[in-house]
């Protein structure tokens, strides 16, 4: 099994600023990469598939990148509603598996 | 718009049967280009895959359950469902269905597609 690790566990950032967050896989995954977006009671909302191609309707602040084992989801300019939870999953082997999740909260 | 929706029991006994549906509307559960997934979550944690079905009814599931599982489809109500059987207080979760859609490079690929999740709870 392919394990995802995110960092950091929590990112605190105020609205504005750009935030990073990152996302590594335990064995080669190529670009196989997904990244989604959860808000409390909702259930997660897809945002980047193929490591960098954005979701149908997500704003052109959030931007994938990587390959192979090392990935990274970039919100340019954070709004208030982009404080949420995100995960990273691998869609390039059996079983898919996802990161543990990169809490934003705003500082 | 596709739009999934889960319904079952929110209390579970230990030991005994989880059993959920889910109900697609506004598309095709048939059609060839989407696979049909379950995942959990346990309150304030992470995601896991659980398993999905096809519309032919050609299932996979993850190792970690696979004993205690089951998927299926009806195609004809549009719906489907999971069983899994000797459940704990470690089966506690938010469950979702979701739809996993089909790319021209790899086929399951990405969620895109997720219901609203329900509660199921463990306990006697």
């Amino acid at each position: 099994e392919i394990v995802m690790t995110q960092s950091p566990a929590t990112l605190s950032q105020s609205p504005g600023e750009r935030a990073t967050l990152s996302c590594r896989a335990s064995q080669y995954v190529s670009n196989i990469v997904a990244w989604y977006q959860q808000k409390p009671g909702q259930p997660p909302r897809l945002l980047i598939y193929g490591a960098s191609t954005r979701a149908t309707g997500i704003p052109a602040r959030f931007s994938g990148s990587g390959s192979g084992t090392e990935f990274t989801l970039t919100i340019s300019s954070l709004q208030s509603e982009d404080f949420a939870v995100y995960y990273c999953q691998q869609y390039n082997n059996w079983p898919r598996t996802f990161g543990q999740g990169t809490r934003v909260e705003i500082k | 718009q596709v739009q999934l929706q889960e319904s079952g029991p929110g209390l579970v006994k230990p030991s005994q049967t989880l059993s959920l549906t889910c109900t697609v509307t506004g598309g095709s559960i048939s059609s060839g280009d989407y696979y049909w997934s379950w995942i959990r979550q346990p309150p304030g944690k992470g995601l896991e895959w659980i398993g999905y079905v096809y519309f032919n009814g050609v299932t996979y599931y993850n190792p970690s359950l696979k004993s205690r599982l089951t998927i299926s489809v009806d195609t004809s109500r549009k719906q489907f469902s999971m069983n899994l059987n000797s459940v704990s207080a470690a089966d506690t979760a938010i469950y979702y269905c979701a739809r996993e859609y089909c790319s021209s490079t790899n086929c399951p690929a990405w969620f895109d597609t997720w219901g609203q999740g329900t509660l199921v709870t463990v306990s006697s």
